[in-house]
């Protein structure tokens, strides 16, 4: 089974500028990896998910993420970042048959 | 819509008592799973289920127990709650060839005094 890490707990960021939520995974073969969202109060939403072809994936809500196997990183990007973006953002990887192993999450705060 | 629901958004037990959490979901799907969530832990598998009657353990599932008897319906039981269950509970189901596609409740906020 995979697994992956997200190094930062929490990130702040200023309504408008660029995101980006790093995700590291561990995997030898050609990894299937997603990226889960959680709104205060909310359960979770899938958000992107790649399984192969083009590195770089479009999800919902203006995010994207791009698969760098030199890096064997996931990292999620948003161009410019609403107050409605603050949540907390979970990388993910299969953990077995139909199971889903979830990162630690990071929480985003966003600020005026 | 994909449509998971969770019977209580927050609980209150006391140590020892039986606790259920009920999760129903509105399409269909094979696959259900519950998961509780702690700070700096993220989401941690209890159970899973990929069909009525089965069941297969998570990386947790010390302290609890699931029944699935109908499709829709996946139910948590502790069956002596303790502090150290206090948490939060989320429930999610997925198609049977779609694992990792998973739809989730709201939670459930278990407080166990």
């Amino acid at each position: 089974a995979q697994s992956v890490t997200q190094p930062d707990i929490h990130i702040t960021v200023s309504e408008g500028a660029s995101l980006e939520l790093r995700c590291n995974y561990s995997y030898g073969a050609t990894p299937y990896l997603f990226w889960y969202v959680q709104s205060p109060g909310q359960g979770l939403q899938l958000l992107l998910k790649y399984f192969s072809g083009d590195t770089l994936v479009q999800g919902i809500k203006g995010f994207e993420a791009e698969f760098k196997r030199s890096q064997s990183s996931f990292n999620l990007r948003k161009p410019s970042v609403h107050w409605s973006d603050a949540a907390e953002y979970f990388c993910a990887a299969p953990g077995g048959y139909q199971k889903v192993t979830f990162g630690t999450g990071t929480k985003l705060q966003v600020i005026p | 819509d994909v449509k998971v629901t969770q019977s209580s958004r927050y609980l209150v037990k006391r140590t020892g008592e039986k606790v259920f959490l009920e999760c129903v979901q509105d399409m269909d799907h094979e696959n259900m799973f519950w998961y509780r969530q702690d700070p700096g832990l993220g989401l941690r598998l209890i159970y899973f289920s990929y069909d009525v009657k089965m069941k297969e353990k998570g990386d947790i599932p010390e302290g609890y127990s699931v029944s699935r008897e109908k499709k829709e319906r996946f139910s948590l039981i502790l069956e002596s709650a303790s502090t150290n269950q206090t948490s939060m509970y989320l429930c999610a189901s997925s198609l049977g060839d779609r694992g990792y596609e998973q739809y989730f409740g709201p939670g459930t906020r278990l407080t166990v005094t």
